[in-house]
């Protein structure tokens, strides 16, 4: 079946443009988290969605960074001013549901380069 | 507080050799843990997980781990490398409260 997919693959834009980055989770997956991987970096945890609660959103490294998601589809992540730190992967998974033993699915990340 | 280790951030071991990948996480009630292979500019793939039931857990492409309560590790390993296994490797864990704990990884170089 499909996986999840995210767009675009890659993004380059100018120091102070806003981007939008967009994530299709596996259909019928209550759970959607986005990550930041910079170059030789593990990964740094964004934000986490789950049905129709109220998302964490303890990892936003600042008031730049927001994200949203429709029920429990698409997600987008937007990040406004873009500065070169901002240049990294930044990676969505879903999840069937909450709960522990449940894996997450990784998208193939979209690669964002802040000029 | 909630943690997990891997212990190596670079391992380099010859083709045909023996892999081992060294995680540790803090103790609480029973976790749930996993590890994931990211190979280079691609997404992240599950490998294996332990979700309480045997302690011995075997994966894809020839990995296995094996649940120590005792050491609170979860060390993953392959009999015999290969070129293919070159990737990063994530340790990951979640609680009973549902935090999902992501380690730094393992970069693993294949010499031929």
């Amino acid at each position: 079946g499909a996986g999840v997919s995210q767009s675009p693959s890659n993004k380059v834009t100018e120091k102070g443009k806003d981007v939008e980055l967009r994530c299709d989770p596996i259909s019928g997956h209550t759970a959607l988290y986005w990550y930041r991987q910079r170059l030789g970096q593990g990964l740094e945890f964004l934000i986490y969605f789950q049905g129709n609660s109220a998302p964490d959103k303890s990892g936003l490294p600042s008031d730049r960074f927001s994200a949203e998601r429709t029920g429990e589809s698409v997600s987008t992540l937007t990040i406004q001013r873009t500065q070169q730190e901002d240049s990294a992967v930044y990676l969505c998974a879903s999840r069937k549901q909450e709960g522990q033993t449940y894996e997450q699915y990784f998208g193939p990340g979209t690669r964002l380069t802040v000029t | 507080a909630q943690s997990v280790t891997q212990l190596d951030s670079h391992v380099s071991v010859s083709e045909g050799t023996p892999v081992l990948l060294r995680c540790n996480y803090s103790s609480s009630y029973s976790p749930s843990l996993f590890w994931y292979v990211q190979h280079p500019n691609k997404g992240l793939q599950l490998l294996l997980k332990y979700t309480s039931a045997a302690t011995l857990v075997k994966g894809i492409n020839g990995f296995e781990a094996e649940f120590k309560k005792s050491e609170t590790s979860f060390h993953l390993t392959k009999p015999s490398a290969h070129m293919s296994d070159a990737a990063e490797y994530f340790c990951v864990v979640t609680y009973r409260d549902d935090k999902i704990i992501f380690g730094k990884g393992t970069r693993l170089h294949i010499l031929p």
